[in-house]
Formats: structure tokens, sequence, C-alpha cells
């Protein structure tokens, strides 16, 4: 199966660039994705790479994917206190559908 | 209402009884999911299902029965409640294919005394 290791604390100040990364050791997952956990709730998709790209930019999100060291990083350019939550990175061992998680980075942004 | 809706949202139970989480989506994916949240261990996956009446184990499977005789509901039964299942519980349903999007929801709160 798929493990998913993240770092489980991120502190940042309002207007920084946020970097969360995570290592995976399963390299067939077609996609790898960044999902948001905001609290009291429940998770909500943020972006998602394919596994033949780099690099994936969605406004202010930067996806980069180093497949060769098996390693993701989401980055947020001018993080916002509404950014402050838990990221997960997430594939799926096989290219399959069930979506294996990592631990989660919790991610604080301070004035 | 359409989504994915979990109930209760919070549940206090005792430790021997028996509980049953709810999970019910209206879109009709094929798949559906029952992960565990506890800190430092992120999501853990403890049954899924591909279709009604077909279900698989996950990472975390053992003291949990799942069935799903219906397309839309996929309840979580804790047969005999453990202080370790204490945790925050989340449904997700996704249809098929590699890039969709798992829904999820709000999450119960379990907590066993």
């Amino acid at each position: 199966g798929e493990d998913v290791e993240q770092s489980l604390f991120l502190s940042v100040r309002e207007g920084d660039s946020s970097v969360i990364n995570c290592t995976y050791t399963d390299s067939s997952s077609t996609y790898l994705y960044w999902y948001k956990q905001e609290p009291g709730a429940g998770l909500q998709l943020l972006t998602y790479i394919f596994s033949n790209m780099d690099m994936k930019q969605d406004q202010r999100l930067t996806v980069l994917l180093n497949k060769k060291d098996k390693h993701l990083s989401l980055r947020i350019a001018d993080t916002q206190t509404g950014d402050s939550a838990i990221y997960f990175c997430a594939g799926a061992a096989g290219g399959g559908n069930k979506l294996t998680f990592g631990t989660g980075t919790q991610l604080k942004v301070e004035l | 209402d359409a989504g994915i809706t979990q109930s209760p949202r919070y549940k206090i139970t005792e430790t021997g009884r028996q509980v049953t989480l709810m999970c019910h989506q209206t879109w009709s994916h094929s798949y559906m999911f029952w992960y565990r949240q506890d800190l430092g261990h992120g999501l853990r996956l403890i049954y899924y299902s591909a279709a009604a009446d077909i279900t698989d184990k996950g990472e975390v499977p053992d003291g949990y029965v799942v069935s799903r005789s219906k397309t839309e509901n996929f309840p979580l039964t804790l047969e005999s409640a453990t202080r370790s299942q204490t945790s925050v519980y989340f449904c997700a349903s996704r249809e098929t294919g590699l890039n969709t999007e798992a829904f999820f929801g709000q999450g119960t709160r379990l907590t066993v005394v």
C-alpha cells in the first residue's frame, strides 16, 4: 500500500509564502492530491496533479512533483489568515480508487 | 439537499456498546469510504465499498463492520466500542475514475467512555 508522510506543523506570517511538503512511497499513483480541512469540517479538494507533470499552478497554489524523490509540495503564495487549516496530500496506489492520505500539516497563519 | 451527510455529528457511548454511524450521499457515487482521523495519524481508511453489496477492508478494519445494501448509504458499526475507537470519523464518496474528487461528510466525533 501507499505510505504518505508530512510534517505536522507549519507557521507563517500573513503575506509570506507557505510550502507544505509530502513524501510518498508508491510511485504508481496516477494522480496526487491536496486536500484542505478547516476546523470542524470535512476535507475539500484543493488541487491535484497528474503524475506525468512536474508542476501545476492554480492561482495562488503551485504544486511541484519530484517523481525521482517521490516528493510532492504545495506552495501557497501570499498566505492569508483564511488559509489556516490542515492540509493533506493523498495518492491512490496502483492508480486505483482508494485514496491514502498523509498525516496532515497544520498551517497556522500569524498576523 | 445534495451532498454527503453523516449522523450523528457527536456521540458519546460506553465501552462495550454497539454504535452505528450513518452516511448518506445523494450523487449515486460508486465508491464510499470510512476514515478515522487521529492526531499524528492523519486519516486512516477503515473500510470502503466499490458498489452496493461490495465492501473491502482498509488499513484499520478491526472492531468495525460495514454494509452497503443501497448505493446511497454506507453505515459503519462498532460492534463493541472500545476507548481506542474514540476518534473523528469521516465518510467520503467518489465516482469511479482516476482523477475524480472525493467528497467528505462533516464528520462524526465519537467518544467512548
